[in-house]
């Protein structure tokens, strides 16, 4: 079965610290890969998107992603937290060939900011 | 910009009852979705609608249906509401046209059934 890892569910950063939240997902020939975010009693937002152009997503805020094959990851970065950074973060997966509904959602990765 | 509104942001309900989730979207998308997220688990699929009147089973189904009467709309239904169905609802849309398009959440609904 396709899947999608998130590594850490809790990450704690100082402000102005940078912020790495990893993602792993199993091979598949040109996924699509997703980073979302969700703050508190709110709907999920799109951060980014990967869809096989290049291979270093710039998204909202800030954030990047970096699909590398080799490795089977996609891991969300920022240079430096900020306070609004604070909410949990789904990594996405959407493998071609699959039903074009059907994605496959991380568990999720709390990101708290402390000043 | 895409709005998906949930009409209930709170609900508590005793077991038994019947639960309906409502779900509205304003960008004329074909493919809606009714997701449950519990801590741990991420986000799981339990409907998928790509057209009105049109619905697919999604992860989890057991204990609920759904209704695509209108386009814009998108009912998720708890025949006889469990303990278990206590949850935090999502639902989302998506244009159908774009293969790879983004989902576009409403800010959830989160059920209590005691």
């Amino acid at each position: 079965a396709q899947s999608v890892t998130q590594l850490d569910s809790h990450v704690s950063v100082s402000e102005g610290t940078p912020v790495l939240l990893r993602c792993n997902y199993s091979s598949s020939y040109s996924p699509s890969l997703f980073w979302y975010v969700q703050h508190p009693n709110k709907g999920l937002q799109l951060l980014l998107k990967y869809t096989s152009a290049a291979t270093l997503v710039k998204g909202i805020n800030g954030f990047e992603a970096e699909f590398k094959k080799s490795e089977t990851s996609f891991h969300l970065t920022k240079p430096s937290a900020h306070m609004s950074d604070a909410a949990e973060y789904f990594c996405v997966v959407r493998y071609s060939g699959g039903s074009n509904y059907k994605l496959t959602f991380g568990k999720g990765t709390l990101l708290t900011v402390n000043p | 910009d895409v709005k998906v509104t949930q009409s209930s942001r709170y609900l508590v309900k005793r077991t038994g009852e019947k639960v309906f989730l409502e779900c509205v979207q304003d960008m004329d998308h074909e493919n809606m979705f009714w997701y449950r997220q519990d801590p741990g688990l991420g986000l799981r699929l339990i409907y998928f609608s790509y057209d009105v009147k049109m619905k697919e089973k999604g992860d989890i189904p057991e204990g609920y249906s759904v209704s695509r009467e209108k386009k814009e709309r998108f009912s998720l239904i708890l025949e006889s509401a469990s303990t278990n169905q206590t949850s935090m609802y999502l639902c989302a849309s998506r244009s159908g046209a774009v293969n790879t398009g983004e989902l576009f959440f409403g800010e959830g609904s989160r059920l209590t059934v005691l």
